[in-house]
């Protein structure tokens, strides 16, 4: 079975600076893909950015881009440039690559603020 | 820009009462997933669907649940005997094919058991 662990329950950041959130994993999959969620105050599950294990390269979208560091099993989100809409929960989540559909195995989350 | 939806936003029901999830995934997708989110914690996978069959399900996912998909366009979420600790956020999800991967959420189901 798949482990998602994130080891900050809250982080806070000024607006305009750049913040880190961690993410672990443990797996015996050598196929699979990593996501991050964001989870406003809305509730609603937004799709960050996503990395698919067997690509060396980082994935980056925007202001926001992922260290993936595959032998470590390690995750990590930078956001740069925050802005108060950034505040939300974000979820880091592992799916393995499946021919069936596969499920999604979350993180307990991190509650980022930006503080004006 | 296609979207999943839910309804109802929010569903208040009496325990061992059965209470029934709408979904409505995008139109040109082929694998639906349901999830639930019980408050302050992480969300949690329940079933996935694929094909008019369950594909997976956890260990959540237990004789009082079952989904269908009874109309090509709506997936359902069926709780029996709801109990208190079922009051939670349930999300679906869609996904075009597993090789693309992205899930799609919808704005999800508050359900309060009383």
């Amino acid at each position: 079975a798949q482990t998602v662990t994130q080891s900050q329950p809250e982080m806070s950041v000024q607006e305009a600076e750049t913040v880190t959130l961690s993410c672990t994993y443990d797996t015996s999959e050598s196929n699979y893909y990593l996501f991050w969620y964001k989870q406003p105050p809305s509730r609603q599950m937004i799709l960050v950015i996503r990395q698919e294990a067997y690509k060396q390269q980082n994935a980056t979208e925007n202001r926001f881009s992922v260290n993936f560091q595959k032998a470590a099993k390690s995750f990590s989100l930078k956001i740069s440039d925050s802005q108060l809409g950034d505040t939300a929960m974000y979820f880091c989540a592992f799916m393995k690559h499946e021919t069936s559909g596969s499920r999604l195995t979350f993180g307990e989350g991190t509650q980022l603020t930006v503080n004006p | 820009e296609p979207e999943v939806t839910q309804t109802p936003s929010h569903q208040v029901t009496q325990m061992g009462q059965e209470v029934i999830l709408r979904c409505v995934p995008i139109s040109n997708h082929l694998y639906f997933y349901w999830y639930r989110q019980i408050l302050g914690q992480k969300v949690e996978f329940l079933v996935s669907f694929y094909n008019n069959e369950i594909s997976e399900k956890s260990e959540i996912f237990d004789d009082q649940f079952s989904v269908e998909r009874p109309d090509g366009s709506n997936f359902t979420l069926k709780i029996r005997s709801t109990k208190l600790e079922d009051s939670a956020m349930y999300f679906c999800a869609s996904g075009r094919t597993v090789y693309y991967n992205e899930q799609f959420f919808g704005p999800g189901t508050r359900l309060t058991v009383l």
